[in-house]
This record gives structure tokens, sequence and C-alpha cells, in this order.
């Protein structure tokens, strides 16, 4: 079956530090991968996506992610953390065929919070 | 401006109401899907549908339905059979390969 998952609810950083919010899938075929930041009470933006090529995507805001086939991740990364990064991350996947094809999974999303 | 449209914002349900959620896309995308949203729980698939006329349930459909009859419409019922319907609701559209485009959300409450 598809999933995701993050697997730290909550990830605390300083400014200006490097931050990881990380990301596990579990997808048949090759997966479509994507990132997306909601702020309170909004619907969720695009920070980045893997659909195939190289593995290392970057996106906007300075975010980055990394495709790791054999570790099945997509970690979000950013070598600088500014305080308006703080916000709710989640995590995407979505089977690009078979009988599930189109089906968009959300991870539960991790609550990073940068620090002065 | 091309975009996804959620209506209303928010809304409040008595105790055995239906009420129907608007989802409207001018973006000329394929791919639909209804999400809820509750605190600690990330977003989870309701519905979605890949083409007209057809939709498949995800992972929570009980107590809701939907219908496509037009490409640039979602909209979702919720019925009095969801017996817990007070979250927030988010309606997605995306082409087969690229990202998928949020509304705001809808916030139901019953009351």
């Amino acid at each position: 079956a598809q999933s995701v998952a993050q697997p730290e609810d909550q990830v605390n950083v300083a400014e200006g530090n490097p931050l990881t919010v990380k990301c596990t899938y579990s997808v048949s075929g090759n997966p479509y991968l994507f990132w997306y930041v909601q702020y309170p009470n909004r619907g969720l933006q695009f920070l980045l996506k893997y659909i195939t090529g190289d593995n290392l995507v970057k996106g906007s805001y300075g975010f980055e992610a990394e495709f790791n086939k054999s570790q099945t991740s997509f970690h979000l990364k950013k070598p600088s953390a500014l305080v308006s990064d703080s916000a709710l991350y989640f995590c995407a996947v979505r089977a690009p065929e078979g009988n599930q094809g189109g089906k968009l999974i959300f991870g539960q999303g991790t609550e990073l919070s940068v620090k002065p | 401006d091309g975009g996804i449209t959620q209506s209303p914002k928010y809304l409040f349900r008595k105790e055995g109401q239906n009420v129907t959620l608007s989802c409207e896309q001018n973006l000329n995308h394929d791919a639909m899907y209804w999400y809820r949203q509750d605190p600690g729980q990330g977003l989870r698939l309701i519905y979605y549908s890949q083409i007209v006329n057809d939709f498949q349930k995800g992972d929570i459909a009980e107590g809701y339905s939907v219908s496509r009859e037009k490409k640039e419409s979602f909209p979702l019922t919720v019925t009095s059979a969801q017996k817990n319907p007070t979250a927030f609701y988010l309606c997605a559209s995306s082409s087969y390969n690229t990202e998928a485009f949020f509304g705001q959300g809808t916030r139901l409450t019953v009351v």
C-alpha cells in the first residue's frame, strides 16, 4: 500500500543553522514526490518535487531535497534556516501508474520551529 | 487569475444535516482531491477523481460523497452519517505529472 512517513512531529533549529525534515515513503513503481508548506489556517504551498532525473532537487525559498531510492527517502533540507521558515511541512507521494495511479498521499506533517 | 477556489471559508452544520463544500478550478487540471485535516493527523484523503464522471474513495470516505460532472468542479457533501465532521477541509487539483495546487480551505464546525 502507498504510504508516507514523517518520523518527527517537531524539529527545532536555531536561525542560521542547517535544517533537515525527514520523509520516507512506500509506493509501487517509480514515485512522484513532493514537499509542501502550510501556514496557520491556510492551504498548502508547493515547495519542490521529484519526478525523474537528478536526485537533488532545488525548490522555492532556498529549500532542496534529495531522492534516495535505496533508502526510500526524500528529506527536505536548507543550508541556513530563517525564523520565517517556521511552519508545518508535509511530504507527499503519488503513484504514477497502476490501479492507484494518481492517488496523492501525505505524511502527518512536521512542525518546524526556527528560533532567533 | 488561474487557481482553485473553495467556498465557503467557514461553515456551520447542525446535527443530522447534510452540507456541501464547493471546489472550483480553472487550471484545466484533470485530477482533483479532497482532504480532511485534523490537528496532529496531517492530511487524510477522502476522495479523488482523475477524470470527469469518475472518482475513487480515499482512506476515510465513509460519511462523505462527491460528484465530478464537470472538469472544473468537485463538490464534497458531508452527510449526517459522518459522526465527527468538525475539521479543516482542503481541495486540490493537479495534472498527472505536476504538483497539486490547493485551495484556501473550508473550516466546518458542528453546532
